[in-house]
């Protein structure tokens, strides 16, 4: 069973506009929610991310928008340029694990027309 | 900088082989983890590791082992290999204090069984 759903699974954007990601939850024992962005070759590195005491964090033209009640949270892309062209991926992970254990989305490939 | 290496980028073996692939973290992290990554999939959680010697199933364990003998190190091993197991293979450690959470990715190893 898919602990975090990530849509969509694609995504293409002209350059200047917004990129939204979308990413739904279940389990409330969840306590932080990254963002990891992968190049093609490279390994996920971190992003950006949000605890649930905060709705909304900004950094640059990323910013995490967070849903407590409705268990969602989303990336916004702001200003996406071809550089932002990559693959994304939510993550989630349990108040519960000191073992820092992450849940993993099933990624979203964004594209970024010049 | 925290640093996760792989060592190698690509591998072919056959069908029915013994494969090893290591990790190397630099950073004295406790916990270490072997994911693989498929198209559509996302990132899938194999086994990982919080101490020397110790060891966790993730979500898809089958046909997998693995090994850590040294802190910095953390070892997948499949016993024999099926072409099935053709996929990228990434490693990521973290520690468990503090920013317990952010994963550090290594650059995956690109397996091909045939």
């Amino acid at each position: 069973q898919q602990q975090v759903k990530q849509s969509p699974q694609s995504l293409i954007v002209q350059k200047g506009g917004i990129s939204i990601i979308n990413c739904a939850y279940e389990n409330t024992a969840f306590d932080y929610f990254p963002w990891y962005q992968q190049f093609p070759g490279k390994g996920p590195a971190l992003l950006i991310a949000i605890r649930p005491d905060v709705s909304e964090k900004k950094e640059g033209r990323f910013t995490i928008s967070f849903n407590k009640s409705a268990k969602q949270f989303s990336l916004h892309i702001m200003d996406s340029q071809p550089g932002d062209s990559a693959t994304y991926f939510c993550a989630a992970r349990d108040r519960g694990s000191t073992l820092g254990r992450l849940y993993f989305g099933r990624g979203t490939q964004l594209t970024v027309w010049p | 900088d925290v640093k996760v290496t792989q060592s190698s980028r690509y591998l072919v073996k056959r069908t029915g082989e013994k494969v090893f692939l290591e990790c190397v973290q630099d950073m004295d992290h406790e916990n270490m983890f072997w994911y693989r990554q498929d198209p559509g999939l996302g990132l899938r959680l194999i086994y990982f590791s919080y101490d020397v010697k110790m060891k966790e199933k993730g979500d898809i364990p089958e046909g997998y082992s693995v090994s850590r003998e040294k802190k910095e190190r953390f070892s997948l091993i499949l016993e024999s290999a099926s072409t099935n197991q053709t996929s990228m293979y990434l490693c990521a450690s973290s520690q468990t204090s503090g920013r317990a959470g952010e994963q550090f990715f290594g650059p995956g190893t690109r397996l091909t069984v045939l």
